[in-house]
This record gives structure tokens, sequence and C-alpha cells, in this order.
């Protein structure tokens, strides 16, 4: 069974560029997560789908920050423009998701896409 | 809040030696607890996790970790190490079945040949 997939894998772009990425969860997975990772830190979580809606978003810049989830599988973020502060590695995770077991919370994640904002 | 402290940024311990990883939580009731490994250019893969039950969890590779409720601790230990497990390790909590994990800063292990 596939991973979580995400791409690109790397990615350069100059200030007040835009830029993309992509997420594909594990089939049947209906929450999604977006994690933003900085050097030498832990993961911080910048939203999280339940489905199509975006449940969990406060820690999301939404200045320049945006993110969609259309028909509850595949997901992109975005940002526009990027700022030098936003070089970091952006995680992508899924789990089963709704009410009940806590077996259903356990997240799987991608390899990540690293940003550099030169 | 909910919030966890990994208080060794790095640690370096020669192979087939002990390992113990230390992680302090913070939150009112009982939290999930989980701990992650990232090896270089890879995402984060679960080593184990704790739910409810016994205190000591059994997890991938070899690893366990014990949870301390009066120490709010959560260690993740292996009895020897291999050269292979040198990598970056992330304890996470979570207060509900649903929700953000809150990750620690991690713990850098570097494995001396």
């Amino acid at each position: 069974e596939a991973g979580v997939v995400q791409s690109p894998r790397y990615k350069i772009i100059e200030k007040k560029q835009p830029v993309a990425f992509w997420c594909n969860p594990i089939s049947g997975h209906n929450t999604l997560y977006w994690y933003l990772q900085n050097l030498g830190q832990g993961p911080e979580l910048l939203i999280r789908y339940e489905n199509e809606e975006a449940v969990d978003d406060s820690q999301l810049p939404k200045d320049r920050f945006s993110a969609e989830r259309l028909k509850g599988v595949d997901s992109t973020l975005k940002i526009q423009p990027a700022e030098l502060g936003d070089s970091a590695v952006y995680l992508c995770a899924s789990s089963l998701g709704g009410t009940g077991s806590p077996m259903n919370t356990e997240a799987f994640f991608g390899q990540g896409t690293r940003l550099t904002v030169v | 809040a909910q919030s966890v402290t990994q208080p060794d940024i790095h640690i370096t311990v020669s192979e087939g030696a002990s390992l113990e990883l230390r992680c302090n939580y913070s939150y009112g009731a009982t939290p999930y607890l989980f701990w992650y490994v990232q090896s270089p250019g890879q995402g984060l893969q679960l080593l184990l996790k704790y739910f409810s039950g016994d205190t000591l969890v059994q997890g991938i590779k070899g690893f366990e970790a014990e949870f301390k409720r009066s120490q709010s601790s959560f260690n993740l230990r292996k009895p020897s190490v291999h050269w292979s497990d040198a990598a970056e390790y992330f304890c996470a909590v979570r207060g509900s079945t649903l929700g953000r994990l809150y990750f620690g800063r991690g713990t850098q292990l570097t494995v001396w040949p």
C-alpha cells in the first residue's frame, strides 16, 4: 500500500514568488494534516482537514498561506508571496480519522517538501 | 495547553550501548503519547504509541517506552543501539482522539561504531 505522497520533494524560489505543495494521503484516510518543520525544531500543525472541512487552521498564517482539499482526497498548500522565513520542510500526514478508537488517529507522514526561499 | 519537552538536543552513544531518550509532557489528563523517528531527508516514522493500559509499550526496531504519570514522562529506551538507529527522535502528545500532535524539538542521536 502506498504511503502519503508529497511533491515536489525540493523547491527553491525567490522571495515574493508563489509556491504550491501537493499531498496525496493514504487511500481511505479522512483526516489530513499539514505540518511545518523549521530547522532544528519539531513539526507544528498548520491545518487539519476532516474530509473537505478545515477543522483546525488556527496556526495557518492566512495572509499568505492557503490550503484546499477538494473532494476530501488530495490537498494543496500554497504560499503567496513567499518570504525568506518560510524556508522549512512542509510535511503532510494522514490518518483514518472519525470518532471512536484512538487507533484511528495514528498519523502517517509523507517525506516532506523542503522549501528554500532565496 | 499541551506541550512536550525533550531536554537533550543531541546524544552520542557507542554501538551496542543502551539508550534512553527523555520526554516530559504537559497535559492535565491522560494524554496519548507517541515517539517518531526521522532519518535525514525523510518523513516521520512512528516507533510506538501509548493510549492506555500497560504503561510499558513495545515498538518497532527493538524500542520500548514507559509512561510514568507521576513524572509526566514517556522516555524511550533501547537495550543495544545499532548504527542504523542514528536519526532524530521526536516525542509527541495529543490530548484527545482527534486533534493535533504537539511535538518536542527532537533529540539527534549519533552512534559511534
